[in-house]
């Protein structure tokens, strides 16, 4: 079971990029990485997700370094709505019973 | 589409009592999942159903059960509830088993005197 590590909170301001880094030392083979975002008294909700290398969408990128070790959730040009908790999950197809979301990281932007 | 419904949306109960948490989904999604989450300790999954008709223990099922009534419907039930028990409790359903979006109910506010 992969056991993931991130740091409890973030500050940053708006307009700036925020990079959030997940560790998962641990990670299996069959692994995908997966970062949700949670804001208060709301359900997670999925923002990207990847194997290795990069992945990219409209809201976020994803780097994964050969290694797979850690990852690293990227938010460019951040406003006062991505204030909310970031969550990174590492699971494998079949392995349903071993989802773990972990503590995340709580990002606050401010003007 | 109205995604993941969870009722209720708040319930107090006494020490001892029972309850269901009722969760549908109309994305006709494969796996469903409960979570519980604590101030300051993230998601806990309790239960999931891989498919219809399966049910497998998450990190922390003691003391619940559930049901997997169909497959847009996954109820979990606390039979004698108990004062730890007081979360708020997520429902959440993913087209297939694993690393897979996952789509979250509002949640479901417990509290247990």
């Amino acid at each position: 079971l992969a056991k993931t590590t991130q740091p409890i909170s973030m500050d940053s301001y708006e307009g700036q990029e925020v990079n959030i880094t997940c560790s998962h030392n641990n990670i299996a083979t069959n692994d995908y990485i997966t970062w949700y975002q949670q804001f208060p008294s709301q359900g997670p909700r999925f923002i990207i997700q990847g194997y290795k290398t990069k992945v990219t969408n409209e809201v976020a990128s994803l780097f994964i370094p050969a290694d797979r070790k850690s990852s690293t959730l990227s938010l460019p040009r951040v406003s006062l709505s991505d204030t909310a908790v970031y969550y990174c999950l590492v699971a494998f197809t079949g392995g349903g019973n071993k989802l773990t979301f972990g503590t995340g990281t709580q990002l606050k932007v401010e003007l | 589409n109205a995604g993941v419904t969870q009722t209720p949306k708040f319930q107090v109960l006494k020490t001892g009592q029972s309850m269901t948490l009722q969760c549908a989904q109309d994305m006709n999604h494969n796996s469903m999942y409960w979570y519980r989450q604590d101030p300051g300790m993230g998601l806990r999954l309790i239960y999931y159903s891989a498919s219809e008709g399966t049910t497998d223990k998450g990190e922390v099922p003691n003391g619940y059960n559930v049901s997997r009534l169909n497959k847009r419907e996954f109820s979990l039930r606390l039979e004698s509830a108990a004062p730890s028990q007081t979360s708020v409790y997520f429902c959440a359903s993913s087209a297939g088993d694993g690393p897979y979006e996952q789509y979250f109910g509002p949640g479901t506010r417990l509290t247990v005197t």
